[in-house]
């Protein structure tokens, strides 16, 4: 099956600064990777998502990045802001029909210091 | 438009008990999928139920079981409970055709 690997398990940075948290995952048929954005009591918030066909997404000051030759995909944050810290998961599945299985990385603990 | 909505929000059992949670999807989806999460992890796919029926399962035991009704609406039951089944039950709603799924808040379990 699926395995996705994520790191770092833990980030720190200063606000403004940028962040990057990285992914790998081991299934080629993999072709649908979202990100999800966790705060303490509540449940994943889908933050951004890409499917193989596109190589890079934006949305504001979220990016996401596909590399699926060397199976990995990265989040980049710019501008950080306090609210920013939270955990981020990464996850992967094998689209197409939306009903596939979400395989989710261990989580990126991100701390956006004042 | 409400979101996914899970009950109850929290549930203290004992060991050897059975548990039942709910979930309600996001108006006009028709697919429920039900994650564990574990403190400290990532959640991890237990099943996932549309058109009445489970349709693809993760790697956890015959314990855990569920239900989809016709408004979609899901329940997830786990049996005879032992401590590691203690974690945060999510349930993550989608519709079929598209791979977005949606998560609700959650229900955290403390078996004892």
């Amino acid at each position: 099956g699926e395995n996705v690997e994520q790191h770092p398990s833990t980030l720190s940075v200063q606000e403004g600064d940028s962040a990057v948290i990285k992914c790998t995952y081991s299934d080629s048929a993999s072709n649908y990777f979202p990100w999800y954005k966790q705060e303490l009591g509540k449940g994943p918030q889908l933050i951004i998502d890409i499917r193989s066909n596109v190589g890079e997404k934006k949305d504001q000051r979220i990016a996401v990045t596909l590399n699926k030759t060397a199976k990995h995909f990265s989040l980049h944050i710019t501008e950080t802001q306090p609210e920013d810290s939270a955990v981020y998961f990464c996850a992967a599945s094998r689209g197409g029909t939306g009903r596939r299985a979400l395989t989710f990385g261990s989580g990126t603990r991100l701390q956006v210091q004042p | 438009d409400a979101g996914v909505t899970q009950s109850p929000t929290h549930l203290i059992k004992t060991r050897g008990q059975q548990v039942t949670l709910r979930c309600s999807p996001k108006s006009g989806h028709d697919t429920v999928s039900w994650y564990q999460q574990a403190l400290g992890q990532g959640p991890q796919f237990i099943f996932q139920y549309y058109e009445e029926e489970e349709r693809q399962r993760g790697n956890f035991p015959d314990r855990f079981s569920g239900h989809q009704f016709p408004n979609y609406s899901s329940e997830l039951n786990v049996n005879a409970l032992l401590l590691g089944d203690s974690a945060l039950y999510l349930c993550a709603s989608s519709l079929g055709g598209v791979e977005t799924q949606y998560f609700g808040p959650g229900t955290r379990l403390l078996v004892l």
